[in-house]
C-alpha cells in the first residue's frame, strides 16, 4: 500500500538552528499537508498545499515557517530559526482529491534544546 | 472555528466488549475523519464519513449531519485495539482545508 515518507524519524536541534523536515508524499496526490503534536496535545493543522502554492495556513504557521515542493516528489518545512516550543511531533500529510481521504506519514519527532 | 469534543477521554474494556466512542462537532463540515494513533505516534486513517454509516471489519463509523455527531464502534474489542482514536473534522469549504482535532479518546483492552 503507498506510504507517506518521512525523514528524519527524530532531529534534534539547538535552540535558534534552522531545521527541514523531509516529506515524501504518494505520488499521484495533488493535496499536501502539515501538522504538529505537542507532547500530550492535540494534533494542530499548519498549512496546506495545492499546485504549488500554500492553500491555507493557520495562526501558528508563522514567518519563521516556510513550505516547499522543490523537485516534484519531496514536500519539506523549514523552520527558520527554531525555538524551544517548537519542540513537537511533526505530521505531513497528503491526499488525492480536494475531498479525499488523508494518508499521514509517521512523524518527525523534533527537540530544540 | 469549529470545536471537536470527544467523549469519553479514557476508556478500558475487557476483552470481547463493545466499545462506543462519540465524538461531536460545533460548526457545519464537508468531512469527518475517525483516526488511530499507537503509542510509538503515527497516525492510521480508518474512516472517512460525509453522510451514514461505514463499516470496516470490526470498526463502524456513524454520522448525522443534523445533529454534528459521529461515533466510532469497535465490535469484539481485542487487545490490540488499544491505541488512542481522535475525531477530526474538515471545513464546510472542503478543499484544502485543514483538518481540526479533538484531543482523543485513550483506549485500552485488556486480555
Amino acid at each position: 500500500e503507498p506510504e507517506v515518507t518521512q525523514t528524519p524519524s527524530h532531529q534534534v536541534t539547538q535552540m535558534g538552528q534552522e531545521v527541514i523536515l523531509r516529506c515524501v508524499p504518494i505520488s499521484n496526490h495533488l493535496y499536501f499537508y502539515w501538522y504538529r503534536q505537542i507532547l500530550g496535545q492535540k494534533v494542530e493543522f499548519l498549512v496546506s498545499f495545492y499546485n504549488n502554492e500554500i492553500s491555507e495556513k493557520s495562526e501558528i504557521f508563522d514567518d519563521q515557517f516556510s513550505v516547499e515542493r522543490p523537485d516534484g516528489s519531496n514536500f519539506t518545512l523549514k523552520i527558520r530559526s527554531t525555538k524551544l516550543e517548537d519542540s513537537a511531533m511533526y505530521f505531513c500529510a497528503s491526499s488525492d482529491a480536494p475531498w479525499g481521504g488523508y494518508t499521514f506519514g509517521s512523524g518527525t519527532r523534533l527537540t530544540v534544546v | 472555528k469549529n470545536e471537536v469534543e470527544q467523549s469519553p477521554q479514557n476508556l478500558t474494556a475487557q476483552e470481547g466488549e463493545f466499545i462506543t466512542i462519540n465524538c461531536s462537532y460545533s460548526v457545519g463540515i464537508s468531512a469527518l475523519h475517525w483516526l488511530q494513533q499507537h503509542p510509538g505516534g503515527g497516525i492510521v486513517s480508518l474512516f472517512m464519513l460525509s453522510s451514514g454509516k461505514k463499516k470496516h471489519g470490526r470498526l463502524i463509523a456513524t454520522i448525522n449531519i443534523q445533529e454534528k455527531h459521529s461515533s466510532l464502534h469497535i465490535t469484539a474489542s481485542h487487545p490490540r485495539d488499544s491505541a488512542v482514536y481522535i475525531c477530526a473534522v474538515r471545513g464546510p469549504g472542503g478543499g484544502a482545508d485543514g483538518l481540526t482535532f479533538g484531543k482523543g479518546t485513550h483506549l485500552i483492552i485488556q486480555p
